[in-house]
């Protein structure tokens, strides 16, 4: 089976502009969940979304917005890019379904800002 | 809120040798899970271990291991014959019992394996 998929791989982007990222989750998994994660650092949660409605959401600006469609993939948008925003940005996908379910992380895009 | 604490920013074992990785948290909650996530430069976070604070049996898996202490609120990961694919940065995580699954991340500890 697939593995989660994440698209592009890398992306150089510049001050100001919109980025648009692309998850593709495990068949069968219905919950997606973006993290960024900087140089150095571990990676923080941004938005969790579930059946198409958003289940979590992390100490980011309203410049970062998501959804998920039907087909459960999902998108992670981000407006006015600054060069705070590089990083790489990872999607997990689960079942979803309650209790515990193991999250399976993506390859992740990294993002450049210049 | 939360908060995950990884003290070692780098570890270095030889291979074939035992090394013990640290992790502290803070919490009010009771029910809660904790995780060793495992990325190597392929970038692609793997999970190693996970502990499930309601029991008190250290989990194991292959050489892995942890030692979790819920007083404490520490949560330790010990791999045993370390191979050069360990190599690794390691991250320990926690995700509440309750509510959305968000994890929340250490800083993480870079282990390399000398052989």
């Amino acid at each position: 089976d697939a593995g989660v998929t994440q698209s592009p791989t890398h992306l150089i982007k510049t001050r100001g502009q919109h980025v648009t990222l692309r998850c593709s989750p495990i068949s069968g998994h219905k919950s997606v969940s973006w993290y960024q994660q900087v140089l150095g650092q571990g990676p923080q949660f941004i938005f969790q979304y579930y059946e198409k409605e958003e289940r979590g959401r992390g100490n980011f600006p309203d410049r970062f917005s998501a959804r998920q469609f039907p087909n459960y993939s999902s998108e992670l948008n981000v407006n006015a890019l600054l060069l705070g925003d590089s990083a790489l940005y990872l999607c997990a996908s689960s079942l979803g379904g309650g209790g515990f379910d193991e999250q399976y992380f993506g390859p992740g895009t990294r993002l450049t800002v210049t | 809120a939360q908060t995950v604490t990884q003290s070692q920013p780098e570890m270095s074992v030889q291979e074939a040798e035992t090394v013990t990785l640290s992790c502290t948290y803070d919490t009010s909650e009771s029910d809660y899970y904790l995780f060793w996530y495992k990325q190597p430069p392929s970038r692609q976070m793997i999970l190693v271990i996970r502990q499930e604070a309601y029991k008190q049996q250290n989990a194991t898996e292959n050489r892995f291991s942890v030692n979790f202490q819920k007083a404490a609120k520490s949560f330790s990961l010990k791999i045993s014959d370390s191979q050069l694919g360990d190599a690794a940065m390691y991250f320990c995580a926690y995700r509440s019992a309750r509510g959305n699954e968000k994890l929340t991340f250490g800083t993480g500890t870079r282990l390399t394996i000398i052989p």
